[in-house]
């Protein structure tokens, strides 16, 4: 069974420090890997979206990096903002096209 | 595009009446819907898949009697959770994939906060 890590649980910076979300997964055989962002009681925003054979993805101040081999993946958040407050979620694809989601990783940035 | 739409947003009930939550793919045929349980500060767990037109598929340790899914088209499925208890609150996300895109992507509806009192 796929398990999904995130570490850290929570984060807090100064605004303008850089944000990095490490995620590990325990079965490599994925489709693909997804970080989401999710606001308080809210549902799930895509972020990035890395397909098996890539390495990384980039939008804007977000970077993505993906070594299928070991098992994990960390997000880049460049110049951080209050506005990037939130929860993190990371999620693999496997064979059978379900998401499994790590627990998460609360971040937030201090003005 | 690919607007995943669910109601209600919020419920409230009394312990031992049944609750209806609807998921909605707006502007794509949805071969496929999955449904999602999130409890505070713990991460989404798969309830369940739904195919259009046949029974659902449940995770290990859900209850099929207690949470009933309809996929009764390739826009709409529903979820009842039947004679709800507290520990049933929880945050219900539903996903859905299109008929046209690949199987590996799936779209997000806003969720649905449940409250048994």
């Amino acid at each position: 069974k796929q398990e999904v890590t995130q570490i850290p649980a929570a984060l807090s910076v100064p605004e303008g420090e850089n944000l990095v979300l490490n995620c590990s997964f325990t079965d490599s055989a994925i489709y693909n890997l997804q970080w989401f962002r999710q606001d308080p009681g809210k549902g799930l925003t895509s972020l990035l979206l890395i397909q098996s054979s890539q390495r990384e993805q980039t939008s804007g101040r977000l970077n993505a990096s993906l070594d299928k081999s070991s098992g994990r993946s960390t997000l880049y958040i460049a110049a951080s903002q209050p506005g990037d407050s939130a929860t993190y979620l990371c999620a693999v694809t496997a064979g059978d096209y379900k998401l499994s989601f790590g627990a998460g990783t609360t971040v937030t940035v201090r003005a | 595009g690919a607007v995943v739409s669910q109601h209600p947003s919020w419920v409230i009930c009394k312990s031992g009446t049944s609750v209806k939550i609807e998921c909605r793919s707006l502007d794509f045929q949805a071969t496929t819907m999955f449904w999602y349980r999130q409890f505070p500060k713990q991460s989404l767990m798969l309830m369940a898949t739904s195919n259009e037109g046949s029974k659902a598929t449940y995770e290990q340790g859900v209850e099929k009697d207690k949470f009933l899914i309809n996929h009764a088209s390739l826009t709409l499925s529903t979820l009842t959770v039947t004679s709800a208890h507290p520990e049933d609150s929880s945050f219900y996300i539903c996903s859905a994939r299109s008929l046209l895109a690949d199987k590996e992507t799936q779209y997000f509806g806003p969720g649905t906060r449940l409250l048994v009192l």
